[in-house]
């Protein structure tokens, strides 16, 4: 298996600032992903972080607004920018080793 | 796109009761996944299924995966109230990116 850590696990920010999420994996893995799952849905991908370049996004999200970083194949960060109470949702971190997807346990965001 | 369609959306059970749950798609998967994600939370993997027909059990839990690989169902025995979350069924779309359904809420009571 794979142990994910995400830090802050909540916070509760004013409209306008922005919050980066750090996700650490205790492992070297294959892929990571950032998902967000907002109140009562399910899981939807943001976009998958690729180790030493640009990370590639999902429809509907772009990199001004969602910048990710993985400088190596444990850690990866994800910015939300210029945040709006739309953006209050969970963001989770999510990471591939061999055939099984496991996820870090959610950074609960409240923006204000 | 790829879509996969969970019921029922919620459950409202008596302890010890069983639980079934299933997961359709207008899609072939080859793989079926169910995840269940307990309050506050990432959620984390149950069961994989691999193989059209496959029945997997994990303890109290059995899968199938559908013969026409459009559908799967969960089953939980003997439900305790250590199972309320949400349970999702997944599986990897044409582009190789999990897609999840909405999710199944079941709430146990004691």
């Amino acid at each position: 298996s794979a142990v994910i850590s995400q830090k802050p696990s909540r916070d509760i920010c004013q409209r306008g600032t922005s919050l980066t999420i750090q996700c650490q994996v205790d492992s070297q893995v294959t892929m990571m992903f950032w998902y967000r799952q907002q109140p009562g849905q399910s899981l939807t991908l943001i976009a998958t972080a690729n180790q030493g370049s640009e990370a590639t996004y999902e429809s509907g999200f772009v990199i001004d607004k969602f910048p990710i970083s993985r400088p190596n194949l444990t850690f990866s960060t994800l910015t939300v920018s210029n945040m709006s109470p739309e953006d209050s949702s969970i963001y989770l971190c999510s990471a591939l080793r061999g055939e099984t997807q496991y996820f870090g346990p959610g950074t609960r965001l409240l923006v204000l | 796109g790829q879509q996969l369609n969970q019921s029922p959306q919620s459950m409202f059970i008596q302890e010890g009761e069983d639980v079934s749950m299933n997961c359709t798609s207008s899609s072939i998967f080859n793989t079926w996944l169910w995840y269940k994600q307990d309050p506050g939370e990432g959620p984390v993997l149950l069961i994989a299924l691999y193989k059209a027909g496959e029945l997997t059990s994990n303890g109290r839990l059995t899968a199938q995966f559908g013969i026409t690989r459009k559908d799967s169902f969960l089953n939980i025995s003997a439900s305790i109230p250590s199972d309320v979350g949400i349970y999702f069924c997944a599986g990897p779309g044409n582009t190789g990116k999990l897609i999840f359904g909405q999710g199944t809420t079941l709430q146990v009571k004691p």
